[in-house]
């Protein structure tokens, strides 16, 4: 079965760039979260959708950053002129239900590195 | 802000040998998650403890939620090649805003050895 998908797997972007990330969550999923992972580190939250709302975005490091989720299923991270402290794996996951717990599935990530 | 410390950081044993990971908060949590990511790959659910003091058993994993919700252990049995991988525990809890939100640990990573 269809898990989440995400691209692209890898990026390099330079500098100042402004890229975009894309996440295909579990069809029929409810919930997306956007998780920020450091090399070796437990993922960071960065932000949750319920449907196309975008409820918490209380993890965004910065206003460079932005998410949507315009019709409730596919998800974009955006970053705008990315810094190197941007380069990290962002990881997507999609849940059936809204409220906890809930089991999250997570995507492969995208590895961004900025030159 | 919520933390949860996991110990060991790192941690390289022989196949067979028993080990136990330990996450530790000073927060209280409503629920409680372990996972096991490989490189390359997302973190792929181990199990859900919901309440304190439960345990649950995943053929050689043992999960234990802490008496006050607090603290949790992975215990493997006979260890594997398999097994190896970046652990990581997560702990849930409702927000101000409503919404419920897991924090992550900081990751034990196993090497099994054969």
């Amino acid at each position: 079965g269809a898990g989440v998908s995400q691209s692209p797997r890898y990026k390099v972007a330079k500098r100042g760039q402004d890229v975009a990330l894309r996440c295909d969550p579990i069809s029929g999923h409810v919930s997306l979260f956007w998780y920020q992972q450091a090399l070796g580190q437990g993922p960071e939250f960065l932000t949750y959708f319920q449907n196309e709302a975008q409820l918490d975005k209380s993890g965004l490091p910065s206003d460079r950053f932005f998410a949507e989720r315009p019709e409730g299923s596919v998800s974009t991270l955006k970053i705008q002129r990315t810094q190197q402290e941007d380069s990290a794996v962002y990881l997507c996951a999609s849940s059936a239900i809204a409220g906890g717990p809930y089991e999250q599935y997570f995507g492969p990530g995208t590895r961004l590195t900025v030159t | 802000t919520q933390l949860l410390e996991q110990s060991p950081q790192f941690l390289s044993i022989q196949e067979g040998e028993n080990l136990t990971v330990y996450c530790n908060s000073s927060s209280v949590f409503s629920s409680l998650q372990w996972y096991r990511q490989e490189p390359g790959e997302g973190p792929v659910l181990l199990v859900t403890v919901v309440t304190g003091g439960e345990v649950k058993k995943l053929k050689r994993l043992t999960f234990q939620f802490g008496d006050a919700r607090k603290d949790s252990s992975l215990h493997i049995t006979a260890a594997q090649p398999g097994d190896t991988g970046l652990y990581l525990c997560a702990g849930g809890s409702s927000t101000t805003s409503g919404t419920y939100k897991y924090i992550f640990g900081t990751g034990t990573r196993l090497k099994v050895l054969a």
